[in-house]
């Protein structure tokens, strides 16, 4: 199966700083989401984001399919924006909604 | 969007008993998974919530161990039959399209 590795894992930002975060997959896909999930443990969905890029607000998303990577940019970082990040994929790959998650990206932003 | 909504938030139960999880969204969705979050870890697919048929379980689940239900496009449930300590999991129930997926706030499980 496919295989998602995310780095780094671990980071610690002070307030206001910028930040990549970094997902590679080991096989084309049609689908690849990012998500937040805060410290009391509740997922959001922040980007569907199969190729190409996307914005919203301090938050934007990069794919490049054909290298299998995806990069999630976190601009003038705020302390609600700690909790892990996660990227997924289709478990088999294609465009399912059945998805595989990288072990993700604890971010940690200091006032 | 949908709003998705669990119950239990939380339980606490005795090894070798058995708990049902329900999973209610407040629209027709075309698909539902569960995903098993264990302490400190990244989620895993348990299975996905077939409507009207039996459940599609992802390797190392299986049906006797996690019956699933979905009578219908907004419900479900996830039963974890004759637990043990290696259950003790935050339970997560997911509905959506394949371009957007809604959480929902999970249920905390500690079997002791």
């Amino acid at each position: 199966g496919i295989q998602v590795e995310q780095s780094p894992p671990d980071l610690i930002l002070q307030e206001g700083a910028n930040s990549t975060l970094r997902c590679n997959f080991s096989d084309s896909v049609n689908n690849l989401q990012w998500f937040h999930q805060n410290p009391w443990g509740q997922l959001i969905n922040l980007f569907y984001i199969p190729s190409g890029t996307k914005q919203n607000g301090r938050l934007s998303a990069t794919t490049v399919a054909t290298e299998r990577y995806s990069l999630l940019y976190i601009s003038s970082s705020q302390t609600t924006d700690s909790g892990v990040y996660f990227c997924a994929v289709p478990m088999y790959g294609g465009s399912q909604g059945n998805l595989i998650f990288g072990k993700g990206t604890k971010l940690s932003v200091k006032p | 969007s949908a709003v998705i909504s669990q119950k239990p938030s939380r339980d606490i139960c005795q090894r070798g008993t058995s708990l049902t999880i329900q999973c209610q969204v407040d629209s027709q969705v075309t698909m539902m998974f569960w995903y098993r979050q264990q302490p400190g870890q990244s989620l895993t697919l348990i299975a996905t919530a077939n409507q009207g048929s039996e459940a599609t379980y992802e390797s190392g689940f299986v049906i006797d161990k996690f019956p699933i239900s979905r009578p219908n496009l907004t419900f479900s449930t996830l039963t974890v039959s004759n637990m043990s300590p290696e259950d003790s999991s935050i339970y997560l129930c997911t509905a959506g399209t394949v371009t957007e997926q809604f959480f929902g706030p999970g249920t905390r499980l500690t079997v002791l």
